[in-house]
């Protein structure tokens, strides 16, 4: 079964504004979390990813938590632009890059 | 590099057809997979590769069937095409952790 998911399907922000994209996990054994965007059209783009060593990792304009204890990751995005429209998938990767992906969450941004 | 691409874009079967998706990647990466995405939904894997020669089943493989006898070449078969194999279809390689998607290739089934 689904051992990723995430809390909202749509995700609505003014331009400008951080958005905050959550997902959750059921497997406290999990210990690498990627973070992948999907515009329409194209395949999944990698953005970020996570190690259970870790609870924070940044890139530029993102940032992904990892809360182990609630088995509980974020991506925030930083100052959201019209490009950052997408639908961004966690995924779990469970070793020899099988990923198991969550349902996505599409951002919109409103001018 | 042309990264990972995907032939056809686009393509309709009849029930029962049969044909192959291609897949190639010019970055000599060991990893590669094939995952199909239906409507609303996120990825679900279908087969995966760690090496030529070396290909395991992933979380929908009924249905498809691979072959790596390359490192570059990864090929998806469908055997007899049915309406619920009506999806888009992404291959992926990668070397160590971050795995690069092809463009996809939009299945529809009759």
């Amino acid at each position: 079964g689904e051992s990723v998911g995430l809390h909202l399907p749509t995700l609505s922000v003014q331009e400008g504004d951080n958005s905050i994209i959550n997902c959750a996990y059921s497997n406290s054994a999990s210990d690498y979390f990627i973070w992948y965007k999907q515009e329409s059209g194209k395949g999944p783009q990698f953005i970020i990813d996570i190690r259970s060593n870790m609870d924070k990792r940044q890139g530029q304009r993102v940032t992904v938590l990892l809360n182990k204890t609630v088995k509980h990751l974020s991506l925030q995005i930083a100052a959201t632009q019209p490009g950052d429209s997408a639908v961004y998938f966690c995924a779990e990767n469970q070793g020899a890059q099988k990923l198991v992906f969550g349902q996505g969450t599409r951002l919109t941004i409103n001018p | 590099n042309a990264g990972v691409t995907q032939t056809p874009k686009f393509q309709v079967l009849k029930t029962g057809q049969s044909m192959t998706l291609q897949c190639a990647q010019d970055m000599n990466h060991e990893y590669m997979s094939w995952y199909r995405q239906d409507p609303g939904m996120g990825l679900r894997l279908i087969h995966y590769s760690v090496g030529a020669g070396i290909t395991d089943q992933g979380e929908v493989p009924n249905g498809y069937n691979v072959s790596r006898s390359t490192t570059e070449d990864f090929p998806l078969r469908l055997l007899s095409a049915a309406p619920s194999q009506t999806s888009v279809y992404f291959c992926a390689s990668s070397k160590r952790d971050e795995q690069f998607f092809g463009p996809g290739t939009r299945l529809t089934v009759l």
